[in-house]
Parts: C-alpha cells; structure tokens; sequence
C-alpha cells in the first residue's frame, strides 16, 4: 500500500525568506501523480502544485516550486519570498492508480513579520 | 473559475439522527469524491463515484454511509444514524476524468459536521 510521510509537523519562516517543506513516499507504482494542498484556517483545500512522475521536470507555479527526486521517493515543496498568506496547513499527497489521493499529516506553517 | 460548493457549511446533530451533506461538482467533471478530516488529523477518503455507482470505497466507508446524484448537479452524502465519532469536516471533490494519477482533485470547501 501507498504511504504519504511529512515529518515536520510545525515549521516556520521569517516573511520574504524561503522555506521548503518534506515530503517523502512510497509506492511500487510507476505512473502516479503527487500534489501538495494548503489548508489555511478557513479549512478549505486549495491545489497549490501538482508534479506528474514521469515528468522529470520540476513543477514551478509562481513562488512555488517542488524538488522531487524520482529514486528517493521524496517531493518537498519550496516557497520562496514568503507572505503572510502562505500561513496554513500543508498536505502532501498521492494519487496512483487508484481513485482516491493519499494524504500526509501536514506540515503546520507559520510566517512571522 | 468554476468551483466545487458544498453546503452546508456547519451541520449540527444529534446522536443517531440521519444527516445528508450536499455537493455540487465542477459542471463538466465526471469523477466524485467524499474525503473526511477529523480535527487535528490527516484527511481520509472515503468514497469514489463515477457515472452513477461507487468506484472505489474505504474501510470507513460502512453500511451508515451512502452516496447519492440525485440530478444532474447534485452529489450527496448520507449517514443514516450518526455517532460521536463521525464529528469531522467533510470533504467533496471532483476531477475531470478518474484516475488519481492522471488527474487533479478539485475540492469545495467542506461541510463541517458536529455530532452531540
């Protein structure tokens, strides 16, 4: 079975510095997707960015970026000049072949002015 | 940008009553979904549907549970007697075509239940 892994439960960051967030997975499939949610108090989901794995590439979206290293399993999400906005609670996740998207148990991230 | 809505926002119940949380997808997707949060924990799926049956359902997903699209829009979730332990957030999605590693899960904004 497919595991989603965040181990940092809290991190935080000084407003228009850089943090980057864990990710680590594990899987015996080939094709799959990984994403990775924002949650901010409100407890909606919002996309933030999705990295396919056959694609070498990393996914870019504005300030926010992935490295996502294939063999290591692992897909940790970069966020550069960082905003008071960025506070919220983020998901990693995974969807394979499946349906359903495998959660982590987020990383819980604060920004200080 | 059309969006995922789901209502209501804040369902309060009592223990053993029947509750039906409403959903309406992104107009032109063909996949569903109902996830869970209970507070503090990680978000769990719960059910997939697809063209008027469930696709895929997890071990939470019990006989107290079902699924409806009742119409063209709509797409329900029913717990037919509630129990303390089904206090959570509550979760629609929907993605264009299926499968989760071809795709992207649009979410709505929840509906919180508290059960008492």
């Amino acid at each position: 079975a497919q595991t989603v892994t965040q181990s940092q439960p809290e991190m935080s960051v000084q407003e228009a510095e850089t943090v980057t967030l864990s990710c680590t997975y594990d899987t015996s499939e080939s094709d799959y997707y990984l994403f990775w949610y924002k949650q901010p108090p409100s407890r909606q989901m919002i996309l933030v960015i999705r990295q396919e794995a056959y694609k070498q590439q990393n996914a870019t979206e504005n300030r926010f970026s992935v490295n996502f290293q294939k063999a290591a399993k692992s897909f940790s999400l970069k966020i550069s000049d960082s905003q008071l906005g960025d506070a919220a609670m983020y998901f990693c996740a995974y969807g394979g072949a499946t349906n359903k998207l495998i959660f982590g148990t987020g990383t819980l991230l604060a920004v200080q002015p | 940008e059309p969006e995922v809505t789901q209502t209501p926002s804040h369902q309060v119940t009592q223990m053993g009553q029947e509750v039906i949380l409403r959903c309406v997808p992104i107009s032109n997707h063909l996949y569903f979904y109902w996830y869970r949060q209970i507070l503090g924990q990680k978000v769990e799926f719960l059910v997939s549907f697809y063209n008027n049956e469930i696709s895929e359902k997890s071990e939470i997903f019990d006989d107290q549970f079902s699924v409806e699209r009742p119409d063209g829009s709509n797409f329900t979730l029913k717990i037919r007697s509630t129990k303390l332990e089904d206090s959570a957030m509550y979760f629609c999605a929907s993605s264009p075509r299926g499968r989760a590693y071809t795709d992207t899960q649009y979410f709505g904004p929840g509906t919180r239940l508290t059960v008492l």
